[in-house]
This record gives C-alpha cells, sequence and structure tokens, in this order.
C-alpha cells in the first residue's frame, strides 16, 4: 500500500511554462484535494474532487486546472508557470469530506517559477 | 472570513509539557484537526475534535470548547523528536465552495531543546 504518491518531488520551471503534477492514491478514497504551501504559512486549497468526474475550486485555485477521470488519480495543472506560483504542492485523500476523516497526504512536490 | 490563530514558536525542553492553543473564528464550524509536519516532510493527522471535551491519544492530547471557538494540542513528556510544526485546522462550510473543507491555520513550530 503506497499511499498518496506525488511526482516529481522536484521541478523548476520558467515563466510562462506549463506543467502537470502528478498525484495518486491506492486507497480508494473518494475525496482527493491540492494545497500548496508557502515559507512558514499553512496549506491553502487550491482544488479538491469529492469523486471520479467531480471537481471544484479551492482557496486559491486562479492559474490551476484539474480533473478527475479515476477514483485513483487527481493532476494538477498549471496553465502559464508565475514566480508567485513557487511553492511547495501537497496532494492528500481521505475517504470522504464528512466529519473527521484524516487526510492523508504525499511528500510534496517542491516547485520553483524563475 | 475564517481565520485561525495560533503562536508561530514554542519552545520547551525534553520531559516537559507543552501546550498549543488555537482560536478560530469560522462559519459552519464542524471540528477541529491537528497535524504535525517536520522539516521538509508532509503533514501528519494527530488527532480530530467534533465535540467539546479532551482526546487522548498516547501523549498528545486536544480538546476543543466550541463555546469559545478554541482548542489546544497538550504534548507530554516531550521527546526530541517532537520538534516540528504544528497546524491547526478547523473543517467547516467554506465561503468559495459549499462543500466542507479543511482551512489550516499558519502553524507553530515547536523547539524541543536537550
Amino acid at each position: 500500500n503506497a499511499g498518496v504518491t506525488q511526482t516529481p518531488k522536484f521541478q523548476v520551471l520558467k515563466t510562462g511554462q506549463s506543467m502537470t503534477l502528478q498525484c495518486a492514491q491506492d486507497m480508494n478514497h473518494e475525496y482527493m484535494s491540492w494545497y500548496r504551501q508557502d515559507p512558514g504559512m499553512g496549506l491553502r486549497l487550491i482544488h479538491y474532487s469529492v469523486g471520479a468526474g467531480i471537481t471544484d475550486q479551492g482557496e486559491v485555485p486562479n492559474g490551476y486546472n484539474v480533473s478527475r477521470s479515476t477514483t485513483e488519480d487527481f493532476p494538477l495543472r498549471l496553465l502559464s508557470a508565475a514566480p508567485s506560483q513557487t511553492s511547495v504542492y501537497f496532494c492528500a485523500s481521505s475517504q470522504a469530506q464528512g466529519l473527521g476523516y484524516e487526510q492523508y497526504f504525499g511528500p510534496g512536490t517542491r516547485l520553483t517559477v524563475t | 472570513g475564517q481565520s485561525l490563530e495560533q503562536p508561530s514558536e514554542v519552545t520547551a525542553v525534553e520531559g516537559a509539557i507543552v501546550q498549543i492553543n488555537c482560536t478560530y473564528q469560522t462559519s459552519g464550524f464542524y471540528g477541529l484537526s491537528w497535524y504535525q509536519q517536520h522539516d521538509g516532510g508532509a503533514p501528519t493527522f494527530l488527532s480530530y475534535n467534533a465535540l467539546d471535551g479532551l482526546e487522548e491519544t498516547g501523549r498528545f492530547s486536544s480538546f476543543l470548547s466550541r463555546s469559545d471557538s478554541y482548542g489546544y494540542l497538550l504534548l507530554q513528556e516531550l521527546q526530541m523528536k517532537d520538534s516540528a510544526s504544528y497546524f491547526c485546522a478547523v473543517r467547516d462550510r467554506a465561503p468559495w465552495g459549499s462543500a466542507r473543507q479543511l482551512t489550516f491555520g499558519s502553524g507553530t513550530q515547536l523547539t524541543v531543546l536537550p
């Protein structure tokens, strides 16, 4: 049971480039989400999904797209990278978005945009 | 709007007890979670309180008072490995969407001294 996996671990992009951050979970969790974490700050929700084919925006969705074609995978696309998107990105999953469900986080992707 | 406040730093010695407070302001509150994050690592779930009172899990306890919009994490018999950031997070109904979300505080950096 690998849990939540993310690739790549590190990425450097130039301004204007696009890329996809991969996230996969093997726990059959319905709920998946993407957060970004900036230095000395908490996590801010970018997008989330409550099941295959269903996605919605979080607190900071601008500049990012997501899709959920399967239960296992939840990729995050950066459309046109900007220096303000330099951050650590965490994918998380949980059984449901209901009360008290523990969120399992992936190891993170450290993204630098120059 | 939503806001969470927790101290930015706490320092204690090995074997001591430390309490990390969290006050929150949110709508549609469902519960308070605590996560631990070591430097360079992913957040990991510690506890969840939906009802008033104390929840104990080994050396860690978490408390919630819904009427005071306040909670705390209590760490006993501190060990060096407890040096990490601790985040409180409220599960609530976010203003940008209808689903329940986790909103994180900015984190408390705990340093345990020998």
